[in-house]
């Protein structure tokens, strides 16, 4: 399967636990986003990676929230001390970057349950 | 945060019969994304549109940019059980990458 995978797929946790999560996106692609999507909505955009660099941050990625993409390959999404409000889908999505082919395909989802 | 505007939230219909659905936006858009997502799913790509008045088909899909490049609609002619689903335009702005949501479109398939 050469599409975007992240893990893992289900995650459980205690309010006031640190979770990670992780993306490996499509080969070749050099972006990389991460969105979350509530119940009954559409993806929200977080962040975005060009390579190893993050380029932007939406305001939804508060300071318990935090990306990496060190080699430019898989990503990883960090929430420290997770509030009950945190609950959602994290959406992981990669694409080439070239102009008109900047077309953003997603994985599967990591839904993240906070008690 | 920002969502474009979607309609209709939800459709009920017979199989057989084409479904409609579109999204509006303020803001100008230079690429429109039409997904579709299955319960516990990730969005699964349908067509992208890149340019003012293009209209392109996935077999039974078809989906329009708007001339205006602020809206967009996607046709689903004879429809089967397996379209159910929930239904997502998305749009990226000229100046950015981020791609803006609508809140969905919420399709139920009648055998």
């Amino acid at each position: 399967d050469t599409g975007v995978s992240q893990d893992p797929r289900h995650k459980i946790t205690k309010r006031g636990q640190n979770v990670t999560f992780r993306c490996d996106p499509i080969s070749e692609h050099n972006r990389l986003y991460w969105y979350r999507q509530t119940l009954g909505q559409g993806p929200e955009f977080l962040t975005y990676f060009q390579n190893e660099a993050q380029l932007e941050k939406s305001r939804l990625l508060s300071d318990r929230f935090s990306a990496e993409r060190p080699k430019g390959s898989f990503s990883t999404l960090e929430i420290q001390r997770t509030e009950q409000g945190d609950s959602a889908m994290y959406l992981c999505a990669s694409s080439l970057g070239l102009g008109q082919g900047d077309t953003q395909y997603f994985g599967p989802g990591t839904r993240l349950t906070v008690l | 945060g920002q969502q474009l505007n979607q309609s209709p939230q939800s459709m009920f219909i017979q199989e057989g019969e084409d479904v409609s659905m579109n999204c509006t936006s303020s803001s100008i858009f230079n690429t429109w994304l039409w997904y579709k997502q299955d319960p516990g799913e990730g969005p699964v790509l349908l067509i992208a549109l890149y340019k003012a008045g293009e209209l392109t088909s996935n077999g039974r899909l078809t989906a329009q940019f708007g001339i205006t490049r602020k809206d967009s609609f996607l046709n689903i002619s004879a429809s089967i059980p397996s379209d159910v689903g929930i239904y997502f335009c998305a749009g990226r702005e000229t100046s950015g990458s981020r791609l803006t949501f609508g809140e969905g479109t919420q399709l139920t398939v009648n055998p």
